[in-house]
């Protein structure tokens, strides 16, 4: 079974980082992007960007730009998110999803780990 | 703050059918396709339509989704209790270089 397994819930200061990870099984995970999706409580999703584990190439969106890196281990095929000052704002699930590379759901978020819980607050 | 707006709810009594907007521009939905997304609260989206109409396999045939120009839609026919989530839709958005999501739709079964 195709399985995106996340670590665990994660409270942290404001101005401190969080390195969020996302764990893949079942399949063979240099053949898809990741993304990393947040939800904030109460609130929409929202897209923080996408990472390409065979090469590592990545595109952030733009409000993160500078403050968020996303990484791989291709030998234990985990993708890696790492937010870095952290502030209240930043509270919120944070899910990896891969992007599904067939005919049969093309382009779309087809594979979603369980989410996991960052928490800021001094 | 998204560039893709959905109305913040919908409903309808068992049975029945809704339809769901999801309003873009040149940049988002104009040049891409749309991917809408079924989320009960607590949990992780899960991908339903993709390519703007296509479902995912093993989406009932009671939701079906179109574009037409800057714009999507998503409709739900025969509404059932467990049709009650969130859905978002989404894009790639070619000048802001992002996936962006809808603002989301409360869908309540009266």
């Amino acid at each position: 079974q195709v399985h995106l397994v996340q670590s665990g819930a994660e409270v942290k200061m404001p101005g401190a980082s969080v390195r969020v990870s996302c764990k893949a099984s079942g399949f063979t995970f240099t053949n898809f992007d990741f993304n990393w999706v947040r939800q904030a409580p109460g609130q929409g999703l929202e897209w923080m960007g996408r990472m390409h584990p065979e090469n590592g190439d990545t595109v952030y969106a733009q409000r993160f730009q500078g403050r968020v890196t996303m990484t791989r281990n291709t030998s234990t095929s985990t993708a890696y998110m790492e937010l870095r000052s952290l502030r209240s704002e930043d509270t919120a699930v944070y899910f990896c999803a891969r992007v599904c590379s067939s005919v049969t759901c093309w382009g779309g978020l087809d594979l979603w780990g369980q989410g996991t819980t960052v928490a800021v607050s001094s | 703050q998204s560039v893709l707006i959905q109305p913040p709810s919908a409903s309808g009594t068992p049975g029945q059918r809704v339809t769901i907007s999801c309003s873009g521009s040149s940049s988002n939905i104009r040049r891409n396709t749309v991917n809408w997304y079924q989320q009960i609260p607590g949990t992780a989206p899960k991908l339903l339509i993709y390519n703007s109409h296509r479902r995912l396999s093993g989406v009932p045939d009671r939701f079906s989704a179109s574009k037409s120009d800057t714009s999507a839609s998503l409709a739900i026919s025969g509404l059932q209790s467990d049709d009650e989530s969130d859905f978002y839709c989404a894009a790639w958005d070619d000048s802001l270089n992002s996936y962006v999501f809808g603002t989301g739709t409360k869908v309540t079964v009266l």
